[in-house]
């Protein structure tokens, strides 16, 4: 059992710049999360997946991120003309679609915009 | 909309002594409540779910928690704190899609 995967685990980057971050998930797990984390706060939902089909976005999804699922394995979340305020822990999950069931995180890409 | 409510922002404790850390749901007759801890700049370890049944869980780590419906309450509990339980811990809910809702967090501190 390799876990949820995400790369990087950190990334500096100066404003304006676009990002990219990676999540391997549980390779059985057909539904993926994409979760951001403030300081002091705990994480806030952004998006998930069932299979590739992206089936709820959040409204703190702003036009400027986009996640994709391409082939329903592994995901990515970019964000476009990076903001000091999107400086955040950008976490991964994964589960099976069984109710009954918690979710699996990874360790998450740590991101700074300077 | 569901939320989650942990009324307690810092808590420190002697090691050694008990521990409770308090949680409150706003949704669900049936509620799916976990709790999670995280250590600095590390992702979310489950320490223990509740969904259904017997209303105290045990988890790892000697970590236990009581669901109280009367009183939207699902606090988590540990008899004797070790210095290695410093952490943050999260109290979140589930929904029927899988998508959680977190508390603010509880950051602990263990005093030796």
């Amino acid at each position: 059992d390799t876990g949820v995967s995400q790369n990087p685990r950190h990334k500096i980057t100066k404003r304006g710049q676009n990002v990219t971050f990676r999540c391997d998930p549980i390779s059985e797990h057909n539904r993926l999360y994409w979760y951001r984390q403030t300081l002091g706060q705990g994480p806030e939902f952004l998006t998930y997946f069932q299979n590739e089909a992206q089936l709820e976005k959040s409204r703190l999804l702003s036009d400027r991120f986009s996640a994709e699922r391409p082939k329903g394995s592994f995901s990515t979340l970019e964000i476009q003309r990076t903001e000091q305020g999107d400086s955040a822990m950008y976490l991964c999950a994964s589960s099976p679609e069984s109710q009954n069931t918690e979710a699996f995180f990874g360790q998450g890409t740590r991101l700074t915009v300077v | 909309a569901q939320s989650v409510t942990q009324p307690d922002i810092h808590i420190t404790v002697s090691e050694g002594a008990s521990l409770e850390l308090r949680c409150n749901y706003s949704y669900g007759a049936t509620p799916y409540l976990f709790w999670y801890v995280q250590s600095p700049g590390q992702g979310l370890q489950l320490l223990l779910k509740y969904f259904s049944g017997d209303t105290l869980v045990q988890g790892i780590k000697g970590f236990e928690a009581e669901f109280k419906r009367s009183q939207s309450s699902f606090n988590l509990r540990k008899p004797s704190v070790h210095w290695s339980d410093a952490a943050e811990y999260f109290c979140a809910e589930r929904d029927n899609f899988n998508k959680f809702y977190f508390g603010s967090g509880t950051k602990l501190n263990v005093k030796p």
